[in-house]
């Protein structure tokens, strides 16, 4: 199995272009998370979703990121307008089916530089 | 903010060394797992222990919980130069009821010189 795989790996861009980060989530697994890695504040869940469906976006940071599953095997996080604020890595993981007993297979992540 | 908390936050030892980090945290929990970062990679599962466990054994590595003390510690024995990284605690307590949510610590940075 390939594992969680995100694209791209790295992406700069200038603040008020759209930003679009994606993953795809280990076959099998019908639960993905998107989380947010800075120094500051460490790994920040954005979203889950399971059986492609969002659970939980309380951690959205607001409405410029957006996040969809069209299907079991995609997922894309978007941010329109992007800002500097919104430099991190962004690291997508999949589990079987959500429990937090289970283990979480990270992406590589992206890391997103917003001049 | 954040929940699990790692202590200490860097930690340099040389190789065949043991290596102890620990994690605090506020509230009940159902379990708690350790995870590995490389750098500029992502999050591996190392070992997940559960409330009702008090130690756990995987290789070289000892992960005991405290539940009184609302602590767990991590040990890595003989260190090797290829385990550098960041370990990270994550537990469920920041769940709000849910069943699904993991909070993660700000980590440990672990270096082991050849």
């Amino acid at each position: 199995d390939a594992g969680v795989i995100q694209s791209p790996r790295h992406e700069v861009t200038e603040m008020g272009q759209e930003v679009t980060l994606r993953c795809k989530p280990i076959s099998g697994h019908n639960s993905l998370f998107w989380y947010r890695q800075t120094m500051m504040r460490g790994l920040e869940l954005l979203i889950y979703f399971n059986n492609n469906v969002p659970i939980d976006d309380s951690g959205m940071p607001e409405d410029r990121f957006s996040a969809k599953m069209p299907n079991a095997s995609f997922s894309t996080l978007k941010i329109q307008p992007s800002e500097p604020r919104d430099s991190a890595v962004y690291f997508c993981a999949s589990s079987s089916s959500g429990g937090s007993w289970e283990t979480q297979y990270f992406g590589p992540g992206t890391r997103l530089l917003v001049l | 903010s954040q929940q699990g908390e790692e202590d200490p936050q860097a930690l340099s030892i040389q190789e065949g060394e043991n290596a102890t980090m620990n994690c605090s945290y506020k509230t009940s929990i159902n379990n708690l797992q350790w995870y590995r970062q490389n750098s500029g990679r992502g999050l591996v599962h190392l070992i997940l222990i559960r409330s009702n466990e008090r130690e756990k054994h995987s290789g070289r590595l000892r992960v005991t919980l405290d539940t009184s003390k609302k602590s767990s510690s991590l040990l890595i024995t003989a260190s090797r130069a290829a385990d550098t990284a960041s370990y990270f605690c994550a537990t469920d307590e920041d769940s709000g009821g849910s069943n699904y949510k993991l909070t993660f610590g700000k980590g440990t940075l672990l270096t082991v010189n050849p």
